[in-house]
């Protein structure tokens, strides 16, 4: 069966500081992935999407990236942290046979940017 | 352009009464309909979804919800709540071409009265 990793759980870091948080999946092969940022009180908001290795589509443009050095890894990157980053950032992925699939989502890793 | 209205932000309903949470999208196309339930600090999990066939779609913990074609809604229900209902959740929806990307809801809070 297929599962989705993310890490950290939970992280706290100061703003200006870099970030990066990882989503591996395992049990599947050649997955879209997807990064959502989910804010106090509010829905969530598609930040990336891939459909491959080295292939990113941003959604919102922001001081956020994303990279998928590897098939089934996405990882979500900042070089210095704003205070409005903070927030509950999910993972996802889907097959990619099509758009009647479901997205399967992560823990979760909780960001508070002091 | 697709988009999604949750009417209420915040529903309460007392255990054992009838659990309604209400759905409505725009689309300028027929698209595929999404219920996912978030637990605090979890991740979505899938409780349905619409693709083709019958309109009534049941799904785990006795949800089930409705696409009306003619009333653009997709209202989710479950006959009696449980305690273990409370949560938040979310409607979604994604195109059957173009972009397979999902868009959600703002999110509906059920609290359970006991």
């Amino acid at each position: 069966s297929q599962t989705i990793h993310q890490w950290p759980a939970t992280l706290v870091q100061p703003v200006g500081s870099p970030l990066s948080l990882e989503c591996t999946v395992e049990g599947t092969s050649n997955p879209n992935l997807y990064w959502y940022r989910q804010a106090a009180g509010r829905g969530l908001q598609l930040l990336f999407y891939s459909v491959g290795i080295g292939q990113i589509s941003s959604e919102v443009p922001q001081n956020l990236s994303a990279s998928r050095p590897q098939d089934r890894q996405f990882i979500l990157s900042s070089k210095k942290l704003l205070l409005s980053d903070s927030g509950f950032y999910l993972c996802a992925w889907t097959h990619n046979s099509g758009p009647q699939e479901t997205q399967y989502f992560g823990p979760g890793t909780r960001l508070l940017v002091l | 352009a697709q988009s999604v209205t949750q009417l209420g932000s915040h529903v309460s309903v007392s255990e054992g009464a009838l659990v309604l949470l209400r759905c409505n999208y725009s689309s300028s196309v027929p698209p595929y309909l999404f219920w996912y339930v978030q637990y605090p600090n979890q991740g979505l999990q899938l409780l349905l979804k619409y693709t083709t066939g019958a309109t009534l779609v049941k799904g785990i913990n006795g949800f089930e919800a409705e696409f009306k074609k003619s009333e653009t809604s997709f209202h989710l229900t479950k006959p009696s709540a449980h305690m273990s209902d409370a949560a938040e959740y979310f409607c979604a929806v994604r195109l059957q071409t173009g972009a397979n990307n999902l868009f959600f809801g703002t999110g509906t809070r059920l609290t359970v009265i006991p």
